[in-house]
């Protein structure tokens, strides 16, 4: 079955590092997503990107974080200057088209020291 | 208005039993509403999606009912086993504002044998 793979499972990083986070979508999967999880909290949504840019992105997603697609198989997320508050589950996840099924990878969990 | 409430936080049920799990949500452009379920350490797993052109939907054991009127959905998970014990998120989708998935804020699922 195929599914959302992530790497690496657990990164952790001083306090204004950089970090990316990779992410392989499901290959026939246009819609590509980042979601973050902080400990024992609710899914939160960071971004959404199709078609080679951004479609929509929520009040998280400031001027730190950016994500790229640089291949045809991966789907990356930089957070440039990371901050304690930043430690949190990342989890990709990807669909066929907007509205419909969002299958999640394992997710990465960051911890900034 | 994009948010989804959901209730209650946490639930222990008998093995055998019948768990229910509900969630409101106020933005009527909403139209696709998906339950995930997510074991420690883990991403979050499709279980079971309705759209509001249906009152209901089952899937096994799993059953989502819907109320268009009411603006709320709820997931009832029939003769529940220890191996469902796992914290179930409601989520919500539509085409106009958020078209990324909310969700809610989780329920803690513990089936006691």
């Amino acid at each position: 079955e195929p599914e959302v793979t992530q790497t690496p499972s657990h990164q952790v990083t001083q306090m204004g590092q950089e970090v990316i986070l990779r992410c392989v979508p499901i290959s026939n999967h246009l819609y590509f997503y980042w979601y973050r999880q902080i400990l024992g909290q609710k899914v939160e949504f960071l971004v959404s990107f199709y078609n080679n840019e951004i479609s929509e992105k929520s009040e998280i997603f400031d001027d730190q974080f950016s994500v790229e697609r640089p291949d045809g198989s991966n789907f990356t997320l930089k957070i440039r200057s990371t901050k304690l508050e930043d430690s949190a589950m990342y989890f990709c996840a990807s669909s066929e088209w907007q509205g419909t099924e969002a299958f999640f990878g394992q997710g990465t969990r960051l911890t900034v020291v | 208005q994009q948010q989804v409430k959901q209730s209650p936080q946490s639930l222990i049920v008998q093995k055998g039993g019948i768990s229910i799990i509900n969630c409101a949500y106020e933005n009527t452009a909403f139209d696709y509403f998906p339950w995930y379920q997510q074991f420690p350490g883990k991403g979050p797993a499709l279980l079971i999606a309705i759209r509001p052109d249906v009152s209901e939907k089952k899937e096994g054991r799993f059953t989502i009912s819907f109320n268009k009127s009411a603006k709320q959905f709820s997931l009832h998970i029939m003769d529940s086993q220890p191996g469902d014990s796992a914290t179930y998120f409601c989520a919500a989708s539509g085409d106009t504002g958020r078209r990324a998935l909310t969700f809610g804020s989780g329920t803690r699922l513990q089936v006691q044998p």
